[in-house]
């Protein structure tokens, strides 16, 4: 089976930067996602690593190590509409297993 | 553009009732999930389909059931609702192969079980 193990909340300050970490248990996997999701809407795509290294999207990276089964995502220059949370998945023969989520509370 | 849409959104239901939901995407997708969110519990899977007239079991797929007759719907049925069903679900779906890990998620929809 594939299980994924993320923090349940993290809380930062506006303008600063948060890593939320990654890791997982899995035979085999094409890549590794991140999710957003704000109070009440639907998740939406951030981010994937097909290959181990970083990848940025504007304020937005993501990394992943698959010899050590670990990936994180980065949120630079946050801002109060980061607030929500955040999942990390892992994608294998036609479907997509999520974590439980990291509630990300940014303050002023 | 309507991407993907649930229907209904919301929907109280009796124990032992039974019910479908319905999934409809315009994107010419051709994977499709079904997920169920509980409150610390993430996204859990529950069937998901690679293409039309195929179904797969995902995580929690008990007292579910599951078809996929034309390519652009995905329809989750409840044969005899329980309490533990009660949940929001969510539907999605990606274009498949290399691009099956971009979801696109519908609206979600909530369901009560009495």
């Amino acid at each position: 089976g594939q299980s994924l193990e993320q923090p349940s909340e993290v809380t930062a300050v506006e303008g600063a930067i948060v890593q939320i970490n990654c890791t997982y248990q899995t035979s085999g996997f094409y890549g590794l996602s991140w999710y957003q999701q704000h109070d009440g809407g639907a998740p939406t795509f951030l981010s994937y690593n097909a290959l181990d290294g970083l990848e940025e999207t504007g304020r937005f990276s993501s990394f992943l190590s698959r010899s050590d089964s670990y990936g994180y995502l980065l949120l630079q220059e946050l801002q109060m509409k980061d607030s929500a949370s955040y999942f990390c998945a892992l994608g294998s023969q036609g479907n997509l297993i999520f974590g439980k989520g990291t509630k990300l509370s940014v303050k002023p | 553009n309507a991407g993907v849409t649930q229907t209904p959104k919301f929907r109280v239901l009796k124990t032992g009732q039974s019910m479908t939901l319905l999934c409809a995407q315009d994107m010419n997708h051709e994977y499709m999930y079904w997920y169920r969110q509980d409150p610390g519990m993430g996204l859990r899977l529950i069937h998901y389909s690679v293409g039309e007239g195929t179904t797969a079991k995902g995580e929690v797929p008990d007292g579910y059931n599951v078809s996929r007759l034309k390519k652009q719907n995905f329809l989750l049925g409840l044969e005899s609702a329980a309490p533990s069903q009660t949940s929001v679900y969510f539907c999605a779906s990606s274009l498949g192969g290399s691009g099956a890990n971009v979801l696109t998620f519908g609206a979600g929809s909530r369901l009560t079980v009495l």
